[in-house]
């Protein structure tokens, strides 16, 4: 039973368009995550939310857009796709609480091209 | 701007040597040190963590923490071809990732 699960792995699309990943954890974690690993494998922070509120917004265009409907999930949805948006998104969970180690647990990635 | 820096590499060592991997933070403040283990093509995993100074061993595995130099290091006793993968070493609650260091293990 996959722990944190994204959709679609792959995604292969032309510029101009939009495009969502879904992200679903069953660890009952509090706070969910994208990061965004580039071709030089530098993994980035987008997102983080805690408890569905958004907690950290980094220096992202606003042509990217989280949803979190509940605790379990975070989506992700690209308006206007460019090509420097390729990249492996991950989407990861972790819990928040004084007693927990602070570990990521990361999704499988979602591969985005952008033609 | 809070950053971490590791050197990309790729560090090469032969089997069953040591393989040291280093790691330097900005921020003063951090307290808590990650490192990941990332295959090629895979998720990320933690390896270890570290919130001390001084040094935590887990197996093959021991981080070493030192706040006052702002250095968190992983070594990797008798290394084996299976540990040829990036390491990733991330700072803070809510982690910022070096941008890795690719270890290659050549038996």
């Amino acid at each position: 039973d996959t722990a944190v699960s994204q959709t679609p792995k792959y995604l292969v699309t032309q510029m101009g368009n939009d495009k969502s990943i879904k992200c679903e954890q069953n660890l009952g974690h509090d706070t969910m995550y994208w990061y965004k690993q580039d071709s030089k494998k530098f993994l980035k922070i987008m997102f983080s939310y805690n408890n569905k509120e958004l907690i950290i917004n980094e220096t992202v265009p606003n042509r990217f857009s989280p949803k979190s409907p509940d605790k379990a999930h975070l989506n992700l949805h690209i308006n206007s796709l460019e090509l420097g948006d390729s990249a492996v998104y991950f989407c990861a969970s972790s819990q928040a609480s004084g007693t927990a180690t602070g570990e990521l647990f990361f999704g499988e990635g979602s591969r985005l091209t952008v033609l | 701007q809070k950053e971490v820096e590791q050197n990309s590499g790729p560090l090469s060592v032969p089997e069953g040597a040591i393989a040291s991997l280093n790691c330097t933070y900005s921020d003063r403040g951090s307290q808590s040190f990650f490192w990941y283990r990332q295959y090629s093509g895979k998720s990320p995993e933690l390896i270890m963590f570290i919130y001390s100074n001084g040094d935590k061993e887990d197996g093959r595995f021991t981080a070493q923490l030192n706040k006052a130099s702002q250095y968190v290091s992983l070594l990797i006793r008798d290394s084996q071809p299976s540990d040829s993968a990036t390491y990733l070493c991330a700072v803070n609650y809510i982690p910022t990732f070096g941008r890795g260091t690719s270890l290659i293990v050549h038996p």
